[in-house]
């Protein structure tokens, strides 16, 4: 059981190229999400999603594609990389894909640092 | 989801009781508080959450008052591995699962 497992965990891009982010999960979770990180900084939700093939919008969605074809993985993808998406991402599962107080903990993967220069 | 208040750093000495403080004054009657710490860049974990009655696990304890306008969360004899940013989060049941992060308590425990 590997839990929330992301790669690339160090990357650096070039303005204007596209990347994929990759999360997967062996947990069998309903809710997968994205949050990008910036230094000193709260985590903010980019997109989410609430089983295989439906996703929606976070707080800061914008230069971020996701998709969910398997209940498993739930890439990110950065179009035309801006220096402004230099940041640390994680991703994250939980069983349900409403609070439930009862056995729903968030679990979070390890980060993925990302630079765009 | 109400809005939380956090001291943005915080002090304690190793072996020492930690209080963290969070102030959720627009918390409302079916929304519960969450605690979350995120160690060196490490991806969050969960800590505790309660929704009035105080509550304890292996971690720590959360002390919610009365009027559940805030609450504490106390590391009982914190180590040099709890040194970490501390998030108080509020949420409420039924409702999307979708965590949001203020900005947390730096807390620095000392040798």
């Amino acid at each position: 059981n590997a839990g929330v497992t992301q790669t690339p965990k160090f990357q650096v891009l070039k303005t204007g190229q596209s990347m994929t982010l990759q999360c997967a999960q062996d947990m069998n979770h309903e809710y997968m999400s994205w949050y990008r990180q910036d230094p000193g900084m709260g985590l903010r939700l980019i997109h989410y999603s609430v089983g295989a093939g439906i996703t929606d919008q976070g707080e800061v969605p914008n230069g971020y594609n996701v998709s969910r074809s398997t209940t498993e993985d739930f890439p990110l993808r950065l179009l035309s990389a801006a220096p402004s998406q230099t940041s640390v991402y994680f991703c994250a599962s939980s069983y349900s894909s409403t609070f439930q107080v009862s056995g729903n903990t968030i679990y979070f993967g390890e980060g993925s640092w990302l630079t765009v220069v | 989801d109400a809005k939380t208040t956090q001291p943005t750093s915080m002090d304690c000495a190793e072996g020492r009781a930690a209080n963290l403080p969070c102030n959720h004054s627009t918390i409302s009657g079916n929304e519960y508080v969450y605690w979350y710490r995120q160690i060196h860049s490490q991806g969050p974990q969960y800590i505790i959450h309660g929704l009035k009655n105080n509550e304890t696990n292996e971690m720590a304890s959360l002390i919610i008052t009365e009027d559940r306008k805030s609450s504490t969360l106390i590391l009982p004899h914190a180590t040099l591995r709890d040194t970490a940013v501390y998030y108080c989060i509020v949420r409420v049941e039924g409702g999307a699962q979708k965590l949001v992060f203020g900005q947390g308590t730096r807390l620095t425990i000392n040798p």
